[in-house]
Formats: structure tokens, sequence, C-alpha cells
């Protein structure tokens, strides 16, 4: 089974549109994450969010938000999509405190025409 | 909020080498983690390791906390240890913020 998927793996879109990328975790984690990794292959967190908070990066643009239906989803929607926004972005959980092991999914491609 | 700095940024060596990359960090770090991610994307935890040492075949890692920096060792190297090595932490107090990364070390292994 697979502990954090994501879908679509692959997302071409066009300039505006609005798209959504899901996350689900199956290993009863309290936080999942959203980051983004760019064609120089540096990771950025975008967001943390438990059933308590949802931390922002500062840096990202109002035009993304994170929604959360319950605790083992954490889904990424994307407003007016811009060239820039083309990146990997990949959602990741773990547990808070002290055994806080980092878990990827397999990143979703995101291409703006 | 921290920063990671790691070294070498790009590596070659040939398959049977040893290397050791290293992480740097700016303040006092928990959390601190490496990754590997493989040349199809997959990021893949290789160590949770805030401080001493662990090892796991091959692959070995040491965080000297006091000092700010972790090792990591691969021994033997393999062609599939190809790809990008990531080490991330965390500010003590950080709560459920996401871990800071660092920009990777490139490694290429030859057959």
């Amino acid at each position: 089974d697979t502990a954090v998927s994501q879908t679509p793996k692959y997302l071409v879109t066009q300039m505006g549109n609005d798209k959504s990328i899901k996350c689900e975790q199956n290993l009863g984690h309290d936080t999942m994450y959203w980051y983004k990794q760019d064609s120089k292959k540096f990771l950025k967190i975008m967001f943390s969010y438990n059933n308590k908070e949802l931390i922002i990066n500062e840096t990202v643009p109002n035009r993304f938000s994170p929604k959360s239906p319950d605790k083992a989803h954490l889904n990424l929607h994307i407003n007016s999509l811009e060239l820039g926004d083309s990146a990997v972005y990949f959602c990741a959980s773990s547990q808070t405190g002290s055994l806080g092991k980092l878990f990827f999914g397999s990143g979703t491609q995101l291409s703006v025409l | 909020g921290i920063q990671v700095e790691q070294s070498p940024p790009d590596l070659i060596l040939q398959e049977g080498a040893n290397s050791t990359l290293r992480c740097n960090f700016s303040d006092s770090v928990n959390n601190l983690q490496w990754f590997h991610q493989n040349p199809w994307g997959q990021l893949i935890n290789l160590f949770y390791i805030p401080s001493g040492t662990k090892q796991n075949g091959r692959l070995s890692a040491t965080t000297v906390a006091t000092e700010r920096y972790s090792l990591l060792y691969i021994s033997s190297s393999q062609t599939t240890d190809s790809g990008v090595y990531f080490c991330a932490g965390r500010a003590p107090g950080g709560g459920a913020d996401g871990l800071t990364f660092g920009k990777g070390t490139h490694l290429i292994i030859q057959p």
C-alpha cells in the first residue's frame, strides 16, 4: 500500500486555469505538507497543516490554497495559474513531535502553457 | 529561519567508491533528516538522525548537533545510488513547521 499518494502525476494546463492536486496518506500522521520543487531541484515548504493550525509560507501567493476534508487528506488548489507556477509539487506527511520522520508522495509535475 | 548548506554540490564517482556528503546548519536544528531523490524523482527518507550515528546497509549518517552539522557516508557505491541527496531540519520549537531543505548534492555513479 502506498503511504502517501497524490494525483495526478502530470498536469498540463493553460495560463489562467484553476486546478487541484489531491493527496492522501494512510500512515495515521497528524500533519501534512505541500512542497514545491523548482527546476533547480530546490525544495521549498509551502504549507504545513494539522488539525490545529495551518502554517503558510509567507512567500506563497494567495492563489494557492490547501484544503483538508479530514486528517488523511490535504489537497492543493491553485487559482489563475501562471507560467511561473510550473514545477513539481510534493505532498508529504509526518507525525509532529520527536518522531517526525517525513514521508513524500511521488510528486505532481505541473506544466503551465 | 535556518539556513542549510550542503557540500559538495556535485559529485561524480566510479562504482565501488566511497563518499561523504556534508550538511551544515546556521542554527540549532532538531528533526534532522536525509533524503535521496532518485532519477525518477521519487524522494525517499534515508535517515531520521537528530544526533548520533545510524547505519543502514551501505549507508550511514552521523549528526553532531552541538556543532550543527551532519554527514552522510555511502560506501561501495552502486549506480542505483545516483540521484540527489538532501538534508533537512527544523528549528527547535518549530512545532508543525515543515522542514527546511538544503540545495542537495547531485551524485552520479558511473559503471
